[in-house]
């Protein structure tokens, strides 16, 4: 069965460090993978996704994901953190099911980053 | 700048309470889901939605129900809410590959 694991489920970082998020998954072919911040109380924000192609995806806010099918891993990248990156990370994996009719996603249970000054 | 709407975005009731969650987008998309997510969980996929008068139960078992009648609107139900139906619910809505997702109601009930 499909299904993704975020190994970190609390993650404390410093402000301007590097940070990286992990997120592996469990898919019988080639994964829509994507990746989700939410803020408390809110919704939830794409910030990458990956389809095909460059295994190296760029997002919003200064994210970066990199696909990488030999070790079942999209983990996510920051070079700098800023204090407003503090939420849950939420990895997910797009499922196609009943000849394609749908997208479900599949979701890992989140990393909640928090930002040191 | 939202394109799928919830409301309320909290809601506190009692027990037994009949309850109606709204969605709605205003994008044409589809296809549309509710995810249930409890504190520090991942989310779960509790209903979706093809199209108008298309509606599937998701991998989640739910006491909940749905309807889609007109394609923005996608609204959820309890026909009596308990204690064990406190959760965030999350809607959401997707053109092919790419998701749209709704700011969520908060939903707890005493």
């Amino acid at each position: 069965a499909q299904s993704v694991t975020q190994p970190d489920i609390h993650i404390t970082v410093s402000e301007g460090a590097s940070l990286e998020l992990r997120c592996n998954y469990s898919y019988g072919a080639t994964p829509y993978l994507f990746w989700y911040v939410q803020s408390p109380g809110q919704g939830l924000q794409l910030l990458l996704k990956y389809f095909s192609g460059d295994t190296l995806v760029q997002g919003i806010k200064g994210f970066e994901a990199e696909f990488k099918r030999s070790q079942s891993s999209f983990n996510l990248r920051k070079p700098s953190v800023h204090w407003s990156d503090a939420a849950e990370y939420f990895c997910a994996v797009g499922e196609r099911r009943y000849g394609g009719a749908t997208n479900k996603l599949i979701f890992g249970t989140g990393t909640l980053l928090a930002v040191q000054p | 700048e939202a394109d799928i709407y919830q409301t309320p975005r909290y809601l506190v009731i009692g027990t037994g309470k009949k309850i109606t969650l709204e969605c709605s987008q205003t994008m044409g998309h589809d296809k549309m889901y509710w995810y249930q997510q409890d504190p520090g969980m991942e989310l779960h996929l509790i209903h979706y939605s093809y199209g108008v008068n298309s509606t599937e139960k998701g991998d989640l078992s739910s006491e909940s129900t749905v309807s889609r009648i007109r394609t923005e609107h996608f609204p959820l139900t309890l026909e009596s809410a308990r204690p064990s139906h406190t959760s965030q619910y999350l809607c959401a809505s997707s053109f092919r590959r790419g998701y749209t997702f709704g700011s969520g109601t908060r939903l707890t009930v005493v």
